[in-house]
């Protein structure tokens, strides 16, 4: 079955410094998600992307974040000037459709875990 | 505040027992609502969707309900084995939106 990857699985950076979180969503999707997960805390929405641009953003989503769509298969989020407070799991997710379509599978990769120190 | 409330937060059961997950929602009217597994270190994966219209759906052992009155989904884990050990999101889709609850950790022991 196709999957969502995220690479790498775990990335330490020091605060102030950026760094490109990179995610290969499944081949046939079109609508292209990250979401974030701080310890211990629930899942929160970052952005969606859909036809080369942003299609939604959530307000944690602020000029610190940007996503790209490189090439025909990856899809990056950078985070500049990297705060302790980023440190989470950064979920890579797509679906076939927008989340609106009932029944739209979202299909989630494993995360990068980001720690800031 | 959160618009998806799960309980308990967290739970022990044996293995074989059976156990049972409770969300309150208050997106109405939604789009879809859904059950999500996430393994310890691990992304999310669907269990269930469900539209404002279904009252029930079964994936294998896992068997989600839902009553669109009171606003509330269950997930029912029958014959509980050491792997499904991990937390439950339940997630409540309005447009484009997802609304996810803090989840539901479960514990199997043998």
């Amino acid at each position: 079955e196709p999957e969502v990857t995220q690479t790498p699985s775990h990335q330490v950076t020091q605060m102030g410094q950026e760094v490109i979180l990179r995610c290969v969503p499944i081949s046939n999707h079109l609508y292209f998600y990250w979401y974030r997960q701080i310890l211990g805390q629930k899942v929160e929405f970052l952005v969606s992307f859909y036809n080369n641009e942003i299609s939604e953003k959530s307000e944690i989503f602020d000029d610190q974040f940007s996503v790209e769509r490189p090439d025909g298969s990856n899809f990056t989020l950078k985070i500049r000037s990297t705060k302790l407070e980023d440190s989470a799991m950064y979920f890579c997710a797509s679906s076939p459709r927008g989340q609106g379509a009932v029944k739209s599978p979202l299909h989630f990769g494993n995360g990068t875990r980001l720690t800031v120190t | 505040k959160n618009q998806v409330e799960q309980s308990p937060q967290s739970l022990i059961i044996l293995e074989g027992k059976n156990c049972t997950l409770q969300c309150n929602y208050t997106v109405s009217p939604f789009s879809n609502l859904r059950w999500y597994k996430q393994d310890t270190g691990r992304g999310p994966v669907s269990l269930t969707i469900m539209t404002f219209s279904e009252n029930t759906k079964s994936n294998g052992r896992y068997t989600a309900t839902l009553d669109a009155d009171t606003k509330q989904s269950s997930l029912h884990i029958t014959a509980s084995q050491l792997s499904d050990s991990a937390s439950y999101i339940c997630v409540v889709t309005l447009d484009y939106k997802l609304s996810f609850g803090a989840g539901t950790t479960v514990t199997v022991r043998a």
